[in-house]
């Protein structure tokens, strides 16, 4: 079974709200996780690092303040699209880890600014 | 930052025949090699990797080869099946594990095995 879950699958939105997606090991204390952002037929490009407690850490050119990143706990880490516009629609993938752990991807989330 | 060049970026095959997906990186400090298979709308989903102390890993029908000298590595599918089709991203990070964990990922090349 899946060892991290990401909520919701599918999201759509008007533009100029915010989306909330979410991120949950469900079996192991993940201290990082990652959060990608993919477009159609290209690859998964890294946003940013968060390692739980911290701060996120963003990749050159995400802006931190459109996309807001909590990990408040061991098992959850938040990604919000504030502000959504057309040009966010993506599939927004996260993954986790720990110390020893492998790599886990969750599900992705389809999110739609209409 | 690290740096990942994929080719080809399609690739169409014959069942049976074998399909080389070859990528390079640009940072040395790399040591972790990941494959992944991605299938339309869904997760990655990790198929072989190797870490830079190994220049050969097989399982089964799956192969990546690395040479940490000219900084490129490849994967192998040898039989290919119509299942096989999808598209496969290579990727590079410091290490597995924690931060190190950070993956810069190939463009991708998109796989088609003809029945």
């Amino acid at each position: 079974g899946a060892v991290v879950s990401q909520h919701p699958s599918r999201v759509i939105c008007k533009s100029g709200t915010s989306v909330k997606i979410e991120c949950r090991s469900l079996d192991f204390q993940a201290t990082t996780m990652f959060w990608y952002r993919q477009f159609p037929k290209q690859s998964l490009m890294l946003m940013a690092t968060s390692n739980e407690g911290s701060k996120a850490t963003y990749e050159q050119g995400v802006e931190k303040d459109k996309f807001l990143i909590n990990h408040a706990s061991l098992t959850l880490s938040t990604l919000t699209v504030t502000s959504a516009h057309p040009e966010d629609s993506s599939f927004y993938i996260c993954s986790a880890t720990s110390t020893n752990s492998p790599l886990h991807f969750g599900n992705g989330t389809r999110l739609t600014v209409t | 930052g690290e740096n990942v060049e994929q080719h080809p970026s399609t690739l169409s095959v014959q069942e049976g025949d074998s399909a080389v997906i070859k990528c390079t990186y640009s940072d040395s400090a790399s040591n972790y090699f990941p494959w992944y298979k991605q299938e339309l709308g869904k997760r990655p989903q990790l198929i072989i990797d190797i870490r830079s102390n190994v220049g050969e890993k097989k399982d089964q029908r799956i192969a990546v080869t690395l040479n940490k000298t000219a900084k490129h590595f490849s994967l192998h599918i040898t039989e290919t099946q119509p299942e096989d089709s999808a598209v496969y991203f290579c990727a590079a990070s410091l290490d597995s594990g924690g931060s190190n964990y950070k993956l810069t990922f190939g463009k991708g090349t998109l796989l088609t095995v003809n029945p």
